[in-house]
Formats: C-alpha cells, sequence, structure tokens
C-alpha cells in the first residue's frame, strides 16, 4: 500500500466509449504523473501536474485529456480509443512541485494502475 | 537526463547475491541514482538512491564508484518473490525521471 489509490482496477471499453481513470493520493505530495505502459515497452510518461497546473504532456493523442481539480485527485478522461491503447495505465505522485530547479524531492509513489482493454 | 544502460534480463537461483549494473557514461554533477522495483501488473516500487559511494537499506545496496559512471544494485539472498523489473535512473532529484526498458530479474528455485 503507497498511499495512491486507483480506480477501477479494470476497464473494457469500446471505441466509441467515454470513461474515466481515477487517482487518489493520500501522502500530501503536491505532483501527480499519469503514465502508459504497454506490453513489453517502458513507461511512458503522459502528464505531469504540479500544483494542480499541467506541467508536462508529452505529445499525448487529444482522446486522452487529464483533469486535476485539487492536489490530492487526478483524473484521465477516455474517448474514442482505439485498440492500441490498451494498457495498464499508472498514476504516481511526488512530495515535491514537479518543476525542476526546485530542489524537493520527486522520489515517485505508484498506484496499482488500471488495466485498460479497448475493443 | 543521462542516458543509463542495464541488462535487459538476468536468472538468478534462490538464497544468491544478485548484482545488477547499470552504465551512465553522461552523468551530470548533480545528478542522483535511483532505481525502481515492478512487479507485474503493479506499479513501481522505490528501492534506493544514491549519489556517491555506498547506501545500504533493507532491501538493498547501491554502489557507486568515483567516477559515477556506473552503479551496482545488489540484492542480498534473494528470492522467488524478488522475481520483478529493476529500472535505473539517473537525474537531478528534483525532475520528474524517466523509466528505461528496465532489467527483468527470474529468480528460479
Amino acid at each position: 500500500e503507497t498511499g495512491v489509490t486507483q480506480t477501477p482496477r479494470h476497464l473494457v471499453m469500446g471505441m466509441t466509449n467515454k470513461k474515466s481513470l481515477k487517482c487518489e493520493q493520500h501522502l500530501g505530495h503536491n505532483a501527480m504523473y499519469w503514465y502508459k505502459q504497454s506490453a513489453k515497452k517502458p513507461l511512458e510518461l503522459m502528464f505531469v501536474y504540479s500544483l494542480e497546473e499541467r506541467v508536462e504532456n508529452n505529445s499525448v493523442p487529444s482522446r486522452f485529456s487529464p483533469e486535476c481539480p485539487n492536489s490530492s485527485h487526478l483524473f484521465l478522461h477516455l474517448h474514442t480509443l482505439q485498440p492500441e491503447d490498451s494498457a495498464l495505465y499508472l498514476c504516481a505522485s511526488s512530495p515535491g512541485g514537479g518543476l525542476p530547479g526546485q530542489g524537493a524531492e520527486e522520489t515517485q509513489y505508484f498506484g496499482p494502475g488500471t488495466r485498460l482493454l479497448v475493443l | 537526463l543521462a542516458k543509463t544502460t542495464q541488462p535487459i534480463s538476468m536468472d538468478s537461483y534462490e538464497g544468491q547475491e544478485v548484482n545488477i549494473t547499470c552504465s551512465h557514461n553522461n552523468i551530470a554533477t548533480n545528478d542522483y541514482i535511483t532505481w525502481y522495483q515492478q512487479f507485474p501488473s503493479q506499479g513501481p516500487r522505490f528501492i534506493i538512491q544514491g549519489y556517491k559511494t555506498k547506501v545500504t537499506n533493507e532491501v538493498a545496496s547501491l554502489f557507486i564508484p568515483a567516477d559515477r559512471k556506473s552503479s551496482t544494485l545488489s540484492l542480498p539472498r534473494v528470492s522467488l518473490s524478488d522475481t520483478a523489473v529493476y529500472y535505473c535512473l539517473v537525474g537531478p532529484v528534483d525532475t520528474p525521471l524517466v523509466f528505461g526498458k528496465g532489467t527483468r530479474l527470474s529468480v528460479i528455485a
């Protein structure tokens, strides 16, 4: 138990569906992250939020839409996904602001992930 | 961020000590070395972090030579439950880290 929870743990959706993934951290951290991990591929950083503001978006398709209403919650809204978007989606948080040069500790604490299957 | 190179996979028998070496030739002065462990279908978990010489905690030891161009994660007396992917990451402590492909460790009974 890392203090980062994700729901749902498993999700099956069609290409025309709209769904949302939820992440919640109980650690008082200031930065939150979304990662995608496809089979036998490295983790891909998708989004970084620092103090509820998006600071990094690694060229993610617009069918993935993040939302960070407060420092404890992070959502990933999904719409019109493709089968190749099937993957494990991981949320993480870190104590610092997530911004370079702040000198804050950025050890990341990961949630258990949501296993997504797009049909 | 410094590029890292580590073996794709390793095998070990239970009870043995396992050493996983990571190369990071272009490590910068303000870079730290961090190792994460990931079990199947779970998120990565922080194991250990160091800057130079040796760091030890209840899980592992991290050996860093004086030139810091490589580092070795040492797992004492591995068990089947240590089967996982181990990631070596190098970068400033206050910057989001980039994960590579990691080393897939398989522990055999």
